[in-house]
């Protein structure tokens, strides 16, 4: 199935270092989501982006809707190590009076922080 | 306040049994969604419940699965004669308005 383009796959990095990963759709979305999962559980929302050139912050996470409607980005300032974990970008489109926001999600990005 | 649960959290079952996996929603949600999580992948969408009408079934793999949601709360994915290909983890998902979706911890399905 269509999967977003997720960059980077892995990250590796010192605590408190910033971090970015971006997301790329070949396809306009209406909506971005930010989740992190942890091994053994379900995904967890992070960011939720709803117009072209919005800027969201959740404490030290930051994410933003590109102007495109066809990519996203998600930062994260200071790290500590409780962020370790995995990143999925997922992108919803609808249209007309019926929508349900059928997630289509990046390939994930792991982040390890090394204290 | 409650969360999404899902049961069972692991489930072996040997290739050509019959498995139920089964989702309770957020109260009061009214969209439910089933993925499909291979290992090392994202969730890909699998069904769309919106109450009890099951209104988008494009992302079912083959006429093996089948899902329903009748009562508009509860909802039970099937897999009829499993295959190892289907070993991966299901997730559920609810949500008030379906752009926010809220996942639960998934079933991790091993066919042997």
């Amino acid at each position: 199935g269509q999967q977003l383009n997720q960059s980077p796959q892995s990250m590796f990095i010192q605590e408190g270092e910033d971090v970015s990963m971006n997301c790329t759709s070949s396809s306009i979305f209406n909506t971005w989501l930010w989740y992190k999962q942890d091994p053994g559980e379900g995904p967890v929302l992070l960011i939720a982006l709803y117009k072209a050139g919005e800027l969201t912050s959740n404490g030290r996470l930051t994410a933003q809707f590109g102007i495109t409607r066809k990519d996203s980005f998600l930062n994260i300032s200071a790290s500590i190590p409780s962020d370790v974990g995995i990143y999925f970008c997922a992108g919803s489109y609808y249209a007309g009076g019926t929508s349900y926001g059928k997630l289509t999600f990046g390939q994930g990005t792991i982040l390890t922080v090394h204290p | 306040g409650a969360g999404v649960s899902q049961s069972p959290r692991y489930k072996v079952a040997k290739r050509g049994q019959d498995v139920a996996l089964r989702c309770d929603p957020i109260s009061g949600h009214v969209s439910l969604f089933w993925y499909q999580q291979a290992l090392g992948q994202g969730p890909e969408f699998l069904t769309y419940f919106q109450n009890e009408a099951q209104l988008d079934k494009s992302g079912l793999p083959s006429d093996r699965f089948f899902a329903e949601r009748p009562e508009g709360s509860v909802s039970t994915l099937k897999i009829q004669r499993t295959q190892q290909e289907d070993s991966a983890v299901y997730l559920c998902a609810s949500s008030r308005s379906s752009y926010e979706q809220y996942f639960g911890p998934g079933t991790r399905l091993t066919v042997t």
